[in-house]
């Protein structure tokens, strides 16, 4: 079956400008969570939806950030304002149920801001 | 404090040979998970192994085995005969139940070079 895909693979945006990234997770998996990776860093959490629940959004680093997600369909993470310090990829994951010990991931976006 | 520590920046190992990757946890949790996840160079993140805190045996999954050491707080992977495909990044990853987060803390990878 088809696993979690986001859109763009790439984007390089100016300095000031504001990025959309889309992330489709696998069918019926009601948990979604973002994630950012900096060059040769582990992953750092930015958010995380269950369902129709308000989302924790404990991890997203300033109010340039924001998600979206309508249900357990298609998710949307913003950034406004882009600065050089949001260059990273961002991955998206998923998991049938949030005690699921397993979170699928997408490939990522990568985001050079310039 | 960093929830997950990697000591381990690099690692090489001969081919066909077993390596452990080490990976240290700080939680103040009684339930938590531990993941390891394989990034290879195409960057796609790839599950491989799991451990509950209440699992009373070690993980294995082929050719990974989790060492969990719960009074030490550590969960080193083993890979047994390594393969050339075996090169990539490895990420240790916990979870903690029972705040109801169900974000993962990962550390910081360990790059694992397999040499024919």
């Amino acid at each position: 079956g088809a696993g979690v895909s986001q859109s763009p693979s790439n984007k390089v945006t100016e300095k000031g400008k504001d990025v959309e990234l889309r992330c489709d997770p696998i069918s019926g998996h009601t948990a979604l969570y973002w994630y950012r990776q900096r060059l040769g860093q582990g992953l750092e959490f930015l958010i995380y939806f269950q369902g129709n629940s308000a989302p924790d959004k404990s991890g997203l680093p300033s109010d340039r950030f924001s998600a979206e997600r309508t249900g357990e369909s298609v998710s949307t993470l913003t950034i406004q304002r882009t600065q050089q310090e949001d260059s990273a990829v961002y991955l998206c994951a998923s998991s049938l149920d949030p005690g699921e010990n397993e979170q699928y991931f997408g490939p990522g976006t990568r985001l050079t801001v310039t | 404090a960093q929830k997950i520590t990697q000591t381990q920046p690099g690692m090489f190992v001969q081919e066909k040979e077993a390596v452990t990757l080490d990976c240290t946890y700080d939680t103040s949790d009684q339930s938590y998970g531990l993941f390891w996840y394989k990034q290879p160079s195409s960057g796609e993140m790839i599950f491989l192994i799991y451990q509950g805190s209440y699992d009373e045996q070690n993980a294995t999954e082929g050719r990974y085995s989790l060492n969990f050491q719960k009074a030490r707080k550590s969960a080193n992977l083993v890979i047994s005969a390594s393969q050339l495909g075996d090169s990539a990044m490895y990420f240790c990853a916990m979870r903690e139940a029972q705040t109801g987060a169900n974000n993962l803390f990962f550390g910081t990878g360990t790059r694992l070079t397999v040499i024919p």
